[in-house]
């Protein structure tokens, strides 16, 4: 069972547009969710997050909105640019630190 | 200040060889998680530690097997390695201090077994 989806493999976006990164989830005891970008060969770096206790977090170009009725989340980037072109995941933290992965988007953003 | 490190950054091993992979947390982060992701697999997690003591376990072999020093280092041994074990392993530290926990990376290990 795979507790976060992340149902879009890969995406594309004109530069300056933007860009919308969507996850969905089956397991609602959860404290933050996460998204990190990776590109290839580096692991990982953080972006951002959202606390289960919220709707909405953002940070620059980059916003998160959690829908818990819908047990969806998005990451909104604008506006997109070609060094955002990457793989996205989703990542949720339960209790006790426990951190699972979605499976990836790869945005890519076209000049 | 300096990220989390991990050694050696690529390494080749034969089948039924073993393997050690060596992470260095952040300063002052308490917990340590390895993640292994295979060709075109999102990071699985493997195992992770908190005051070096053994916090949660994932899809770890027994094969597999890891501990944390008392300087916080970790390290990640592999025996009887088989193909599948070729992989990206990441290793990530986090303070439970901080609001959202949030994970840092290193750049990862590559193993490539022939």
């Amino acid at each position: 069972d795979q507790q976060v989806k992340q149902n879009s493999p890969s995406l594309s976006v004109q530069e300056g547009r933007i860009s919308i990164l969507n996850c969905d989830y089956t397991n609602s005891m959860f404290d933050y969710f996460l998204w990190y970008k990776k590109y290839p060969a580096e692991g990982p770096t953080f972006l951002i997050s959202i606390s289960s206790i919220k709707d909405k977090n953002e940070d620059g170009r980059f916003t998160v909105f959690l829908n818990k009725s819908a047990k969806h989340l998005s990451l909104h980037i604008v506006p997109s640019q070609p060094g955002d072109s990457a793989v996205y995941f989703c990542v949720r933290r339960g209790y006790g630190q426990n951190f699972v992965f979605g499976p990836g988007t790869r945005l890519s953003v076209l000049p | 200040a300096a990220g989390v490190i991990q050694s050696p950054r690529h390494l080749i091993k034969e089948k039924r060889e073993t393997a050690t992979l060596k992470c260095y947390p952040i300063s002052r982060h308490d917990t340590v998680y390895w993640y292994q992701q295979g060709p075109g697999q999102d990071p699985q997690f493997l195992i992770s530690f908190y005051e070096k003591m053994q916090s949660d376990k994932g899809s770890i072999p027994d094969r597999f097997s890891a501990q944390q020093f008392s300087d916080y280092h970790s390290e990640l041994n592999m025996s009887s390695l088989e193909l599948g074990d070729s992989a990206l392993y990441f290793c990530a530290s986090s303070s439970r201090d901080r609001g959202s926990g949030e994970l840092f990376f290193g750049e990862g290990s590559r193993l490539t077994v022939l």
